[in-house]
């Protein structure tokens, strides 16, 4: 059974920083590109970036938004994704999810339950 | 960017219902759009890739229809589980955009 397991959610001063993890387990993560995808409160859904797989070297995209100020990563090793974040300002506040990139479609098929993330003073 | 917009924002509907849901492109997608469903507090589900391919396991009322910049979701005959809000999603380039999502009510 695939799971992802978010953590890393809690609160946070404006220009504060925060690492998010997901821990996957039921699937084999090397093979997949992972993304990150948050929903402020009472808002839609914004795909915030992507980590591709070794084959691809890793490479990451990022949503305008958070380019410059969150780092993508991943650790094949522990089957585990990362979302860094710096800079956070308050518009940052949102449930953060991991999502499971289908292989060969591109297309989301599996979510985290998602970690919650405020920046307030 | 390409926007995806929904409509309607919101749709009241009852049990046993037609309902369809429309998103359109800003710019061509050619069939790479998928549509998920989210029950308040709960993680999006997918219902629907590459416009009209039904993910396993859910369930045949749901389908997908379209190409390029007009897709709709529908549901044959809705049904008590299905009330949540809906999103449509493009991934035919970066970066990836979501509708607005459609919040599919209780009449």
């Amino acid at each position: 059974e695939v799971q992802l397991v978010e953590s890393g959610g809690g609160l946070v001063q404006p220009g504060g920083s925060l690492r998010l993890s997901c821990a996957a387990s039921g699937f084999t993560f090397s093979d997949h590109y992972m993304d990150w995808v948050r929903q402020a409160p009472g808002k839609g859904l914004e795909w915030v970036g992507r980590t591709r797989n070794k084959a691809n070297s890793y490479t990451t995209e990022y949503a305008a938004s958070v380019k410059g100020r969150f780092t993508i990563s991943r650790d094949d090793s522990k089957n585990s994704l990362y979302l860094q974040m710096n800079s956070l300002k308050t518009e940052d506040t949102a449930v953060y999810y991991c999502a499971r990139v289908e292989r060969l479609q591109y297309y989301f098929d599996y979510w985290g339950q998602g970690t919650l993330v405020t920046v307030s003073s | 960017d390409i926007q995806m917009t929904q409509s309607p924002s919101t749709l009241s509907a009852s049990v046993g219902d037609r309902v369809t849901i429309t998103c359109r492109a800003s710019q061509s997608i050619s069939s790479w759009l998928a549509w998920y469903q989210q029950k308040p507090g709960k993680a999006p589900k997918l219902l629907i890739y590459k416009a009209s391919s039904l993910e396993s396991g859910v369930p045949s009322r749901f389908s997908g229809s379209g190409s390029g910049t007009e897709f709709t979701l529908t549901i044959s005959s809705l049904q008590p589980d299905d009330f949540a809000t809906y999103y449509c999603q493009q991934y035919n380039s970066y970066p990836l955009t979501f509708g607005q999502g459609t919040k599919v009510e209780i009449k």
